[in-house]
């Protein structure tokens, strides 16, 4: 079993619809949640970052963790095909040497159809 | 765009040969990390390196080595390059926190 496990898609919904991206993990020693964007021959770009459970609210973005389930969650409003791009979770731990450990999914890729 | 950049943008090289990947960290950055990305996968970390000096690495053997530099910017170095190395390379970099690092565009380096 993967630390972290993301759904690959593809994801395909219509502009304007409420799209929900999740990640499970395993390892109760995540402290820190994150969400990337990743359009097509770039890198990833930090949408939002996370500590405790509960929700955390961005414009049209939402995250959410659940610490209990260890499942966090990313919901886009109103989904425009600017959006459309494949969203990454990554999640870190203290690692070994004090030094912070990031672990990814595999990405979820979205298209955000006009 | 984050103010982290990379070059080159694209490169091919043969089985064998040795490959240089510079970045160029964004304005008051300390910390510069390096990824493999294959296609269809989430990044793996390389190594990381603080004030010019290695700070973590992950599971890549020893001829993926780097360097940082006192304006800290970075070098990824592979040596003896195999099919398999074939990725988007990505650089990225931060001032106190992993967490909110900012990521280059990444470089594509495809090993025939």
């Amino acid at each position: 079993q993967k630390e972290v496990e993301q759904d690959p898609g593809p994801l395909s919904v219509p502009e304007g619809a409420i799209v929900s991206l999740n990640c499970t993990y395993s390892n109760s020693a995540f402290q820190y949640f994150m969400w990337y964007r990743q359009y097509s021959r770039k890198g990833p770009e930090l949408l939002m970052y996370t500590y405790s459970s509960g929700n955390k609210e961005d414009g049209r973005f939402t995250a959410q963790v659940d610490k209990s389930s260890k499942y966090i969650s990313l919901f886009i409003r109103d989904s425009q095909p600017s959006d459309s791009a494949t969203y990454l979770c990554a999640m870190s731990y203290l690692g070994a040497g004090n030094n912070r450990k990031l672990i990814w999914g595999l990405g979820t890729s979205l298209a955000v159809n006009p | 765009e984050t103010g982290v950049t990379q070059s080159p943008t694209h490169l091919i090289k043969t089985r064998g040969q040795q490959v240089t990947l510079r970045c160029s960290s964004q304005s008051g950055h300390n910390t510069v990390s390096w990824y493999q990305q294959a296609l269809g996968q989430g990044p793996q970390f390389i190594f990381q390196y603080y004030r010019e000096e290695e700070n973590g690495r992950g599971n890549f053997p020893p001829r993926f080595s780097g360097l940082q530099f006192p304006n800290y910017s970075s070098e990824l170095n592979v040596n003896a390059l195999e099919l398999d190395d074939s990725a988007l390379y990505l650089c990225a970099s931060s001032s106190d926190r992993v967490e909110t690092q900012y990521f280059g565009p990444g470089t594509r380096l495809l090993v025939l």
